[in-house]
């Protein structure tokens, strides 16, 4: 079975602009999950979905958003981009059989952004 | 909110064994579990840990006491290719998000 794919792997912008990350979850699984990776930082939760709903959302101002698709796609957009969102971009997902958030989340390669 | 302690890194001789602590305050608990993330890779699931007690899954063993709001995870025999971070992480409940610490780095050295 295919694990998590993200595309891109690699992007580069300029202050001021936005960009749209994609992710598709393994086969089955309902919960997709957004994670801002920083050196130091660890990894800090952005937003879940689940059945194309936001379940949960993180600490992150309004320019960070996202979305789910009917087959659990899911994309995230970051507008008007600051140095500051120069990260990792780490997107997880999980079966939630249940509908829960506990089932372990398996996580893609992850989007290399950078700033400029 | 959550909050999580771990140590930002740990050093330890190939063949021996590491232990890396992890301390978290939660308003709910559901359950501590630990990723491992290579440089350059993705985290990937370790163990989890709902119940007090060790679970052991072959090097690596998780245990966790409820009652001190405290876990570690312990790696035995260690090999170089375990050189890695190690995230420590909990959720407030069923439905809430899964909360990492923020990463204890482990080098392994000949």
């Amino acid at each position: 079975k295919a694990g998590v794919t993200q595309t891109p792997r690699y992007l580069i912008k300029t202050r001021g602009q936005q960009v749209t990350l994609s992710c598709s979850p393994i086969s089955g699984h309902r919960s997709v999950s957004w994670y801002q990776q920083t050196p130091g930082q660890g990894l800090q939760f952005l937003f879940e979905y689940f059945s194309e709903t936001q379940r949960n959302k993180g600490n992150f101002p309004g320019r960070f958003s996202g979305r789910q698709f009917s087959n659990s796609r899911s994309e995230m957009n970051v507008s008007t981009l600051e140095l500051g969102d120069s990260a990792l971009y780490l997107c997880a997902s999980s079966l939630a059989l249940s509908g829960g958030s506990t089932d372990t989340q398996y996580f893609g390669p992850g989007t290399r952004l950078t700033v400029l | 909110g959550q909050s999580l302690e771990q140590p930002s890194e740990v050093t330890a001789v190939e063949g021996a064994i590491v232990q890396i602590n992890c301390t978290y305050q939660t308003s709910g608990f559901y359950g501590l579990s630990w990723y491992q993330q290579h440089d350059g890779g993705a985290p990937t699931f370790l163990s989890y840990n709902a119940l007090d007690g060790l679970e052991e899954t072959g090097r690596f063993s998780s245990f966790l006491s409820r009652s001190d709001s405290y876990g570690y995870l312990l790696l035995q025999e260690l090999q170089m290719k375990d050189s890695a971070s190690y995230f420590c992480a909990v959720r407030d409940s069923g439905n809430t998000p899964l909360v990492f610490g923020k990463g204890t780095r482990l080098s392994v050295i000949a």
